[in-house]
């Protein structure tokens, strides 16, 4: 069985802060893990993935995330919050591309 | 190729009628999948094909739900005799499928059964 539990429903930071978005998962196989975005209005767009290539995965607009096997946990973090970053963001897992299992998601909040 | 593209992108309709949605993958994926998304939750999974197979169903899609793929290209979804509670929005999505592909989604279809 397959899930992902996002810590934080919600997360509010000041524009030019640091963001962190929580995410454990629990895979009784390898697991590949992804964060999406959804803007209000808009589709969900992948940020980045992960595949076991590398731990520290680099995704769009200065999003990335670390894999880390030992905490089960596969966390979203950027240096600096943006105005434009405010959106719901989504942490999945999937085995095989069979199914994608979603968290409830994060809502992230910038405050100018 | 612009993406995945669903139609409607909005369908209000009555207690009790039928409703059918389209989804155009994107053209080389010959894996589709359908999700359902409520206020303030994750899109719950549906349904989804490899081809024109029909792979795995979700035990949240009752005997009211229906899914196509005829030719492995476009799919369908059919609600039948709507209910209030099936109001969300229907994404779908495509994927090569295999580990480590991830999947490209559409907008979505709004559904609002008054």
């Amino acid at each position: 069985a397959q899930s992902v539990t996002q810590l934080d429903s919600h997360v509010s930071v000041s524009e030019g802060t640091p963001v962190l978005l929580r995410c454990n998962y629990s895979s009784s196989y390898s697991p590949s893990l992804f964060w999406y975005v959804q803007h209000p209005n808009k589709g969900l767009q992948l940020l980045l993935k992960y595949t076991s290539a590398a731990t520290l995965v680099k995704g769009i607009n200065g999003f990335e995330a670390e894999f880390k096997k030992s905490e089960t946990s596969f966390h979203l973090t950027k240096p600096s919050a943006h105005m434009s970053d405010a959106a719901e963001y989504f942490c999945v897992v999937s085995r095989d591309g069979n199914q994608f299992y979603f968290g409830t998601g994060t809502s992230l909040t910038v405050i100018p | 190729d612009t993406g995945v593209s669903q139609d409607p992108r909005h369908k209000i309709t009555k207690r009790g009628q039928n409703v059918t949605f389209r989804c155009d993958p994107i053209s080389e994926h010959n894996r589709l999948y359908w999700y359902r998304q409520t206020l303030g939750q994750g899109p719950e999974f549906l349904t989804y094909f490899q081809n024109e197979a029909q792979l795995e169903k979700s035990r949240l899609l009752s005997d009211r739900f229906s899914a196509e793929r005829p030719k492995g290209s476009f799919s369908t979804l059919e609600i039948q005799r709507t209910e209030q509670g099936d109001s969300a929005m229907y994404l779908c999505a495509s994927s090569l499928g295999g580990r480590d592909t991830e999947a490209f989604f559409g907008q979505g279809t709004r559904l609002t059964v008054v």
